[in-house]
């Protein structure tokens, strides 16, 4: 079992449509992030988190530190966000986790 | 500013060679982690190095290791490379020594195919 679940794994939508991604972790965090991957592997990093809540542009980012779990939501979703998103997780051991990832995909 | 840069971009060796990758971090980053991605693992850590000092390792064999030096670029090095270590070999840097519980900043990548 993977010690950072990530849901769900493959996502489509159309433009223009609300979009959640959700991660799930095991144990005490000292930071959680979201990543995006486009294809041809350049990785980005959208939001470091440790508490609360983030947004930037239509991107927004919850932490919910007592039930373990991250939400990140693309509000408006464009294809241009089509990527892979990765969750990432620190833990309070200094382990580094990553989620496997979800594939999302949005058309015109 | 320039972001991070590694090189090379896409390397091929052969079983029981060794490689070595490079990366630069941004300028004033003092911190540089190395990940590997296959299709198989995703994502992993490998190692992180803060001002020359080995700060974290993930859970690889010895054959994987690694160096900073004082201008903050970092090596790596893959001895006796096995098929397995057929990968996507990522850097990233960030401005202080807090591991990642700093935002990183990734690099294209090195894309090593072992033969």
């Amino acid at each position: 079992k993977n010690e950072v679940e990530q849901s769900p794994q493959n996502l489509t939508a159309q433009e223009g449509e609300f979009i959640t991604i959700n991660c799930s972790y095991s144990v005490g965090i000292s930071a959680l992030h979201w990543l995006q991957q486009h294809p041809g592997g350049g990785i980005v990093s959208l939001f470091m988190l440790s508490s609360g809540k983030k947004k930037h542009g239509r991107l927004i980012a919850t932490i919910n530190i007592q039930e373990k779990h991250s939400s990140l939501h693309i509000t408006a979703s464009h294809p241009r966000d089509s990527a892979v998103y990765i969750c990432a997780v620190r833990y309070n051991t200094d382990k580094l986790i990553f989620g496997t990832g979800t594939r999302l995909q949005v058309f015109p | 500013k320039a972001g991070v840069t590694q090189t090379p971009r896409y390397l091929i060796k052969t079983r029981g060679q060794q490689v070595t990758l490079s990366c630069s971090p941004i300028s004033g980053h003092r911190s540089v982690s190395w990940y590997q991605q296959t299709p198989g693992q995703g994502l992993q850590f490998l190692f992180e190095y803060f001002s020359e000092t080995q700060r974290n390792k993930g859970n690889f064999p010895g054959r994987f290791s690694g160096r900073q030096f004082s201008n903050s670029r970092s090596e790596m090095n893959v001895s006796t490379l096995e098929l397995g270590d057929s990968a996507l070999y990522l850097c990233a840097s960030s401005l202080a020594g807090r591991g990642f519980r700093d935002t990183q900043y990734f690099g294209p990548g090195t894309r090593l195919t072992v033969l």
